[in-house]
């Protein structure tokens, strides 16, 4: 069965804290995925990743900054939380960036106080 | 860059209604793939469609590329309260995925 988990499912922290949201997936998937979710808005891409050390921003990738050392792994950081990035973060992972089904995790709801 | 448009935003049905969410592309497209994510969970894959006016059907669902391959749709036939989620779409242009903002359908027994 295949298996995306995520660090955290609920997060609270302050403004100005670093916040690190964690990924992994067993699928042994080349890419992987950093989505936030807000109401109305859908899904929108913060930054995807083809393959270990290697990153490209997606639609809104200010402020936000990402970590991909091993092949399973895909952290997502925020340097200096913001009450902007309050929301819901899914992660997910693929075999291609476009043509293969995305699997996600379960989301991290990050509230930022 | 591709900008891809969901419709309606909304739909509140009564059980046993007919129910269909639109999705239109400003750039032909590679392909297109459904998503549901229930209420409380997270995006879980339905289908993709590839080629031009591709009709593929899944027990009451019917999926929709239009021969332009610029726009798809997801026909629910006679809902039921089992169905009750956010649909989204996500469509490919090369190598780049956008996701529509979804349709909510909530249905009333």
């Amino acid at each position: 069965d295949v298996k995306v988990t995520q660090s955290s499912r609920y997060l609270v922290k302050r403004t100005g804290e670093k916040v690190f949201l964690e990924c992994v997936q067993d699928m042994d998937h080349e890419n992987m995925f950093w989505y936030r979710q807000d109401p109305g808005l859908g899904l929108r891409l913060i930054y995807f990743s083809y393959d270990v050390k290697m990153k490209e921003k997606g639609d809104i990738p200010e402020g936000y900054s990402v970590s991909r050392e091993k092949k399973e792994r895909f952290s997502l950081i925020l340097e200096s939380a913001s009450t902007n990035q309050t929301s819901m973060y899914l992660c997910a992972s693929s075999f291609g960036i476009s043509s293969y089904e995305q699997y996600f995790g379960p989301g991290t709801r990050l509230t930022v106080t | 860059g591709q900008q891809v448009m969901q419709i309606p935003q909304y739909q509140h049905v009564q059980e046993g209604e007919d129910f269909t969410t639109y999705c239109n592309s400003s750039t032909t497209l590679s392909n297109i793939q459904w998503y549901k994510q229930r209420p409380g969970g997270h995006p879980v894959f339905l289908i993709q469609l590839v080629k031009s006016g591709e009709v593929k059907k899944q027990k009451r669902l019917t999926f929709q590329f239009g021969e332009a391959k610029k726009n798809s749709s997801l026909h629910i036939t006679a809902t039921q309260t089992t169905d009750v989620g956010t649909y989204f779409c996500a469509a490919a242009d090369n190598n780049d995925m956008r996701f529509g903002a979804g349709t909510r359908l909530t249905v009333k027994p």
